[in-house]
Order: structure tokens, then sequence, then C-alpha cells
């Protein structure tokens, strides 16, 4: 299985800060990676696909980059909504593995 | 507007076999591929398996032995079946529709499974 490890594992910042999150994969995944944001009690959802696409309606100040190994998922100007975990994902091989979370907590 | 909805039994007894239905509304069912995930405490996200709505299905290979995802095209359904459940599949469930393969873009409430004796 393809290992992803993110970092750091939770994380605390004030409204307004700029913050980034890595994801690192076991093996080269191209940019086959998803993030997901995960507020309490519900499900996931897909903020950007394919390493670096935004999906609709998913605000500009959340970014994606990276290729390969290594994996980096920002969020510039933080907003109150935006705390919550988030999840990397890949979808390079069988089975599909996601990263550990991160918990980005208010400061 | 797409929308999973999911159920089934929410507690069972060890060896007992899980059996969780996500119907499809809004959407077409042709296409996709329809995934379970579920989510512990103690081990994340754990990707189970998905079907594709032709029927050709691939399942993680730690449940394989214990694991079958069907799906009826008629009623817009697809199923799950986890048998022999333990303490360590008590989980939160999610039904997912996987877009281009695996982008997991709309997910069903999910379900808490607990499995207790």
């Amino acid at each position: 299985d393809i290992q992803m490890t993110q970092s750091p594992s939770s994380l605390s910042a004030s409204v307004g800060d700029r913050v980034t999150i890595s994801c690192q994969a076991s093996l080269d995944i191209s940019i086959y990676l998803n993030w997901y944001q995960q507020k309490p009690g519900k499900a996931p959802k897909l903020l950007i696909s394919d390493a670096s696409n935004l999906e609709t309606g998913v605000p500009s100040r959340f970014s994606g980059s990276g290729s390969e190994t290594d994996f980096t998922f920002t969020i510039t100007s933080l907003q109150p909504e935006d705390f919550a975990t988030y999840y990397c994902q890949q979808y390079h091989n069988l089975p599909i593995t996601f990263g550990q979370g991160t918990r980005l907590e208010i400061k | 507007q797409v929308q999973l909805q999911q159920w089934g039994a929410g507690l069972l007894k060890p060896s007992e076999t899980l059996s969780l239905t996500c119907a499809v509304y809004g959407g077409s069912f042709n296409g996709y591929y329809w995934t379970w995930i579920r989510q512990s405490p103690g081990k994340g996200l754990e990707w189970i398996g998905e079907i594709y709505h032709s029927g050709s299905a691939n399942y993680n290979p730690s449940l394989k032995s214990r694991v079958a995802i069907s799906r009826d095209t008629s009623k817009n359904q697809v199923s799950l079946k986890l048998s022999s459940m333990a303490a360590a599949d008590t989980a939160v469930y999610f039904c997912a529709r996987g877009r281009q393969l695996e982008h997991f873009d709309y997910w069903g409430q999910g379900t808490l499974v607990t499995v207790s004796s």
C-alpha cells in the first residue's frame, strides 16, 4: 500500500493567517492526489483534485501544489469556517489511501 | 443536486455481518465508482472498496476476505456487506461517489456502526 504522511498532525493559527500542510507519498504518485476538508460530525468535502485543481465553488484562498512524492496544501487568509481537519488522498494505486489528517485549530 | 442517503444497522455483536445500503438521488448512476469508506479514531479514513456501475468491484486487500459490495442499477443503490464483524470494525461508514476514478465528490451522511457484545 502507498503510505501518505501528513505534517503537521495539528496546527494552531489565527484568522487571517496563511497555513501550509504537507503530504508525502511513499511512492511516486504523479499528481494523483486529492485534498479534503472535514468538520466534526460531517463527511469529508473534496476541495482539490489532481494535486492542484480547485473544485467548483471552493474559495480561491485554498490551493494545492506538488507532484511525485511531495505535495502542499495552502490556505491564505484563514477564515473562521476553515477550522477543520484536512486530509490528503492518493488514487494512483489501489488500495486508495489517506493521510492521517491535519487538525487546524484556532489560536 | 446529487444526494447519497445511507442506512443500516448501527449496533452489531461480534461475528455478525454488517449490511449497509446507499441510495443515489438526483444524478446518474452510470459512469462513477460507488465507494465505501470508513473512519475510526484509531485508523483514520480507510477505503473499503468500490463498484463501478458495470458491476466490476475492487476491494481493500486488508478486508477482501470479508467484504462484498453490490449494486442495484434499477434502484440506484449500492450495498455493503462486511462479515465476521469485530470490535476493531467499529467506525463511521460512509458511501461516496467516485468521479473520474477516485475523486470522492459526494458523500453519504455516514452511519456509526458499533460492534459490542
